[in-house]
């Protein structure tokens, strides 16, 4: 099984309407982040959280929610879709050493989204 | 000047070929840094990570040049199966990982 999970993995909706994106891992890592990405512009931050109280913004925050239901649960909301919101989600995973670095991180398969 | 700068390429280059990859970084305070490999329309998985006296894995070989803050990926001898979107990736500090857009690569038969 995969070690981290997202659902669904592909997803059409139509503007306005409200969608959640979840992500789940076994991995026992604390850190887990909300990705997007598109043709040209790279993977951009959306969200990350290293513990189940923490919870930060990222480099493209805006029209965007997360939850951290658990450590193992991450879930990314669009309250209102919009098209150029259509984009390939990744969540992420990633652990702490105990200093504070950040090491490696294991990426879900992602999810397709489209926005009409 | 953006934080990760890559060549978007495409690097086109036969089997058998060497083809190396550069990356610039502009936090000179970035503590580790990452090369990723991307497949078309899937997850990036972690390459190797690069360390300060240049680390090589099989036909990969990875370097560090913290005065000058680029980082560098060298392929030997390659294969169709290289034949990906490679990311250069930096941890500026406590804070999560800073992706490069991405070198792509096609290895042609």
């Amino acid at each position: 099984d995969a070690d981290v999970t997202q659902t669904p993995r592909n997803r059409i909706t139509k503007t306005g309407k409200r969608i959640m994106l979840e992500c789940s891992q076994t991995k026992g890592h604390d850190r887990m982040y909300w990705y997007r990405q598109d043709p040209g512009l790279g993977l951009r931050l959306i969200y990350y959280s290293f513990d189940v109280k923490d919870i930060n913004k990222g480099e493209i925050s805006d029209g965007y929610s997360v939850s951290r239901q658990a450590q193992a649960k991450f879930s990314l909301s669009l309250e209102s879709a919009i098209p150029n919101q259509t984009a390939l989600y990744f969540c992420a995973t990633s652990d702490s050493d105990g200093q504070g670095s950040t090491d490696t991180q294991y990426f879900g398969p992602g999810t397709r989204l489209t926005v009409l | 000047r953006k934080e990760v700068e890559q060549d978007p390429g495409p690097f086109n280059v036969p089997e058998g070929a060497t083809v190396a990859f550069n990356c610039t970084y502009s936090n000179s305070a970035s503590q580790s840094f990452f090369w990723y490999r991307q497949d078309c329309r899937k997850e990036p998985k972690l390459l190797m990570s690069v360390y300060s006296s240049g680390n090589e894995d099989g036909r990969f070989t990875a370097q560090l040049n913290r005065a000058s803050q680029y980082i560098s990926l060298l392929i030997r001898d390659s294969k169709l199966s290289d034949s990906a979107t490679y990311l250069c990736v930096v941890m500026p500090g406590n804070t999560p990982l800073v992706f490069g857009k991405g070198t792509r690569l096609s290895v042609i038969a």
